[in-house]
């Protein structure tokens, strides 16, 4: 089994409806949750991050993170062409502080069509 | 500077030569990672500093990889005898102490021929 999981898509949706993103952990002792946005042939870009349980809004974005079923989301409300990119999901690994090892899923690529 | 620095963008090279991979990272950041990117691909996690810890190395796909960390702040990924599978971007990023929130460099994207 992976350490992070994502659907690799692609997933297509119209312009201004909801985008949702998901992403499976194995490590259950996994305390740091991270978003990164990767346009083709660029780095990844930091879009969000959470800790707790619950949602985290920021803008038009907004993390879920459930620890009991090992699960965190990305929303995107109102998507726009401009969100077409892939996104990636990235867990730190248990017995290790929040600023060490951080693994990455394959990503999930997202297309908005207008 | 400003950013995550790495060096250089593009590297071709043959089939059996070595070659060195730079990373300059943010002022301040104390930790560093390197990551390797295939076409198509998610990350794959190589190394990571933090600080003066011991570098955890178990992402090191061989023993023909290594990286070093030279007064916690310019790294340098060294890849020997280099071979057509080693090609990929090299992604480089460093984070503030504690926070795991990476800021990735622009990539070197290695080509072996």
């Amino acid at each position: 089994q992976k350490e992070v999981e994502q659907n690799s898509g692609p997933l297509s949706v119209p312009e201004g409806a909801i985008a949702s993103l998901n992403c499976t952990y194995s490590d259950r002792g996994s305390q740091s949750f991270f978003w990164y946005r990767q346009y083709s042939g660029k780095s990844p870009e930091l879009i969000m991050f959470i800790y707790s349980n619950g949602d985290k809004e920021d803008g038009r974005f907004t993390a879920q993170l459930n620890k009991a079923s090992q699960y965190v989301s990305l929303l995107i409300r109102d998507s726009q062409p401009s969100d077409s990119a892939t996104y990636l999901c990235a867990v730190n690994l248990a017995g290790y502080s929040s600023a060490s090892k951080i693994i990455f899923g394959s990503g999930t690529r997202l297309s908005i069509r207008p | 500077g400003a950013g995550v620095s790495q060096s250089p963008s593009n590297k071709v090279t043959e089939k059996g030569k070595d070659v060195e991979l730079r990373c300059d990272p943010i002022s301040g950041h104390t930790a560093l990672y390197w990551y390797r990117q295939s076409l198509g691909q998610g990350l794959e996690f190589l190394i990571y500093f933090q600080g003066n810890s011991a570098p955890d190395k178990s992402g090191l796909p061989s023993d023909r990889f290594s990286a070093e960390r030279t007064g916690g702040s310019v790294s340098t990924l060294t890849i020997q005898r280099t071979q057509q599978e080693d090609s990929a971007v090299y992604l480089c990023a460093s984070s503030l102490q504690g926070t795991g929130l990476g800021f990735f460099g622009q990539g070197t994207r290695l080509t072996v021929v």
